[in-house]
């Protein structure tokens, strides 16, 4: 089966304080990981893929195979980070559909 | 560049009734799917349509369906409404149809529909 999990709803940090929110999937092939962020009032959008291996807002995640995960890491979080983030895995070959977690939110307090 | 447009942005409905919604896809994009997220959770694949067609569908019975015209613009309709169906319903489209790197998803902002 094909499955996202974000263990945490909420994750609450000071300003500052290092970030690691978690993402585990479960795919037999091998997928694509995202990581897609919804700030307050804003849609969806795409913050970073594992295939550019980018850094993007500061933010990285790293595809570990052996473990199924893809886990967002930021080492000093900023107010500006609140927001919704979701991980989502898309299939190899086939059409366009991603798989999304739960989503988890980040607070980042002053 | 035009981003994904949907309207309405918020709907009341009655159980049993029917609803539509409308998409306009990112300029220059092909290929739209639709999402449904209810409260809490992700969003979870409705379909996708390409060329017009419907080319992908999700775990949705039949009473979701779907339109493509030949602009791009799409049209999600939910016929005989359930208290279940209320739910965030997300349009998004891409360059093609098919599962590459560097097809991003883009979304738009969402219809919420309530049903009441």
């Amino acid at each position: 089966a094909q499955r996202v999990t974000q263990p945490e709803k909420l994750l609450s940090v000071f300003k500052g304080a290092p970030v690691e929110l978690k993402c585990n999937y479960s795919y037999s092939g091998s997928p694509e990981l995202f990581w897609y962020v919804q700030y307050s009032r804003q849609r969806l959008q795409l913050l970073l893929r594992h295939i550019s291996r980018e850094s993007i807002k500061g933010f990285t995640a790293d595809l570990n195979k052996g473990e199924t995960s893809f886990h967002l890491k930021k080492p000093f979080a900023q107010e500006e980070d609140s927001a919704m983030y979701y991980c989502a895995l898309r299939g190899a070959g086939g059409y366009n559909k991603l798989i999304f977690g739960a989503g988890t939110r980040l607070a980042v307090h002053p | 560049e035009t981003g994904v447009t949907q309207s309405p942005t918020h709907l009341i409905k009655t159980r049993g009734q029917q609803v539509t919604l409308r998409c306009s896809s990112q300029s220059g994009h092909n290929t739209v799917s639709w999402y449904q997220q209810a409260l809490g959770q992700g969003p979870q694949f409705i379909f996708q349509y390409y060329r017009e067609e419907e080319n992908g569908r999700g775990n949705f019975p039949p009473r979701f369906s779907g339109l493509q015209f030949p602009n791009y613009s799409s049209e999600l309709n939910v016929n005989a409404l359930e208290l279940d169906d209320s739910a965030l319903y997300l349009c998004a489209s891409s360059l093609g149809p098919r599962a590459a790197s560097g097809n991003t998803i883009y979304f738009g902002e969402g219809s919420w529909l309530t049903v009441v």
